[in-house]
């Protein structure tokens, strides 16, 4: 069993519609990050986490420590919100173990 | 936010020939830098960690001396992949983390690593 499972691993969704990427892990972490990943690989850092709630534009990201647990939502989808959403999480030291990402494709 | 770049961000080379990856932190100071690399379908694997004026910290099994990585300075991390086969093409991506408040990590756009 990965330290870090994403579900779905494929989502498709039309315009408009409301999104959620879930993240449970199965370690002791002190921080979480969701990352997008476009179709020819550069990655962007949305949030880090290490409690609560962080909102930037259409995204929100929560975190709940005690269910090792973490959502991505995405409000008013667009099609260029399509990209791989990747859940990764620190743990000891400076390492951040991965998710295997979440394919999210956006249909106009 | 912090800006991380890397260059080339795509490069095609012949076997046996060595290619040099720089990746910059533009706007922040970083004294740890990490080196991935990613398959096709598949999620990052961390390759090497590496803080500024020391030796980088490699995962098993990724060979030290054909994964060269120099971290000179608090902006620049060189990875050089030498003696490349095709075997060694992927994608490869730094991070770096903020040196100073919390523990930020900033990724860079990648490299594209093709061997022929």
């Amino acid at each position: 069993k990965n330290e870090v499972e994403q579900s779905p691993q494929n989502l498709t969704a039309q315009e408009g519609e409301f999104i959620t990427i879930n993240c449970s892990y199965s370690v002791g972490i002190s921080a979480l990050h969701w990352l997008q990943q476009h179709p020819g690989g550069g990655i962007v850092s949305l949030f880090m986490l290490s409690s609560g709630k962080k909102k930037h534009g259409r995204l929100i990201a929560t975190i709940n420590i005690q269910e090792k647990h973490s959502s991505l939502h995405i409000t008013a989808s667009h099609p260029r919100d399509s990209a791989v959403y990747i859940c990764a999480v620190k743990t000891s030291g400076s390492r951040l173990t991965f998710g295997e990402g979440t394919q999210l494709t956006v249909n106009p | 936010g912090a800006v991380v770049s890397q260059h080339p961000s795509w490069v095609i080379c012949k076997s046996g020939t060595s290619v040099k990856i720089e990746c910059r932190s533009l706007d922040f100071q970083a004294t740890t830098m990490f080196w991935y690399r990613q398959f096709p379908k598949q999620s990052l694997m961390l390759m090497a960690t590496s803080n500024e004026g020391s030796k980088a910290t490699y995962e098993q099994g990724v060979e030290k001396d054909k994964f060269l990585i120099n971290h000179a300075s608090l902006t620049l991390s060189t990875l050089t992949v030498t003696s490349a086969h095709p075997e060694d093409s992927s994608f490869y991506i730094c991070s770096a983390r903020v040196m100073t408040g919390g523990y930020e990590q900033y990724f860079g756009p990648g490299t594209r690593l093709t061997v022929t």
